[in-house]
């Protein structure tokens, strides 16, 4: 099982509809978890962060953690072409260690 | 990325040859880490440094590969001598600080022919 696994992509959704990206990682004991989004040709820029079971809003951008389930998922509502990027999920393990998931390719279709 | 300064950007070089990356986070943060990014892949922890000291190099191929922070700011990343398979992105990042989250920089992207 990998650490950090993401949705195999790429994922295309239609301009204005809710891209939905999961994660899952293998750490019962982590507590801290990140979305990234990186442009092609860029490095990663972070995006959300949560720490707590349930919701976190920031805009468009919806971060939901179960952490029984060892579930993580990024919510993008009302999808533009301009979020179309790669996607990585990022986890904290124990020991400290920010481990990344391979990514999701995210494409908005106008 | 504003808060990280990397150079250069972009390097090709031949195996076997040597190549220097060089990382300063313009605001001194504490703690600053190297990463390598395999095209496809997610970023991968090299070397993790607080101020001066490393923290964890488990991950470092430390027969080819080293690294340095001198007085807890600009930090160097050596490869000597490179190989086909270290083609990537190496990323550095500093850690917020009041917080676990991690800001890259823009990264050299390293082409080994």
């Amino acid at each position: 099982q990998k650490e950090v696994e993401q949705n195999s992509g790429p994922l295309s959704v239609p301009e204005g509809a809710i891209a939905s990206l999961n994660c899952t990682y293998s750490d019962r004991g982590s507590q801290s978890f990140f979305w990234y989004r990186q442009y092609s040709g860029k490095s990663p820029e972070l995006i959300m962060s949560i720490y707590s079971n349930g919701d976190k809003e920031d805009g468009r951008f919806t971060a939901q953690l179960n952490k029984a389930s060892q579930y993580v998922s990024l919510l993008i509502r009302d999808s533009q072409p301009s979020d179309s990027a790669t996607y990585l999920c990022a986890v904290i393990f124990q020991g400290g260690k920010l481990i990344f998931g391979q990514g999701t390719e995210l494409s908005v279709k106008p | 990325e504003a808060g990280v300064a990397q150079s250069p950007r972009y390097k090709i070089i031949e195996k076997r040859q040597s190549v220097a990356f060089w990382c300063n986070p313009i605001s001194g943060h504490a703690t600053l880490y190297w990463y390598q990014q395999i095209l496809g892949q997610g970023p991968k922890l090299l070397i993790q440094f607080q101020n001066n000291g490393v923290v964890d190099d488990s991950q470092l191929p430390k027969d080819r590969f080293s690294a340095e922070r001198l007085k807890g700011v600009d930090s160097t990343l050596k490869i000597q001598p490179a190989k086909l398979e270290d083609s990537a992105v190496y990323l550095c990042a500093y850690q917020g600080r009041n917080s676990y989250e991690q800001y890259f920089g823009p990264g050299t992207r390293l082409t080994v022919t």
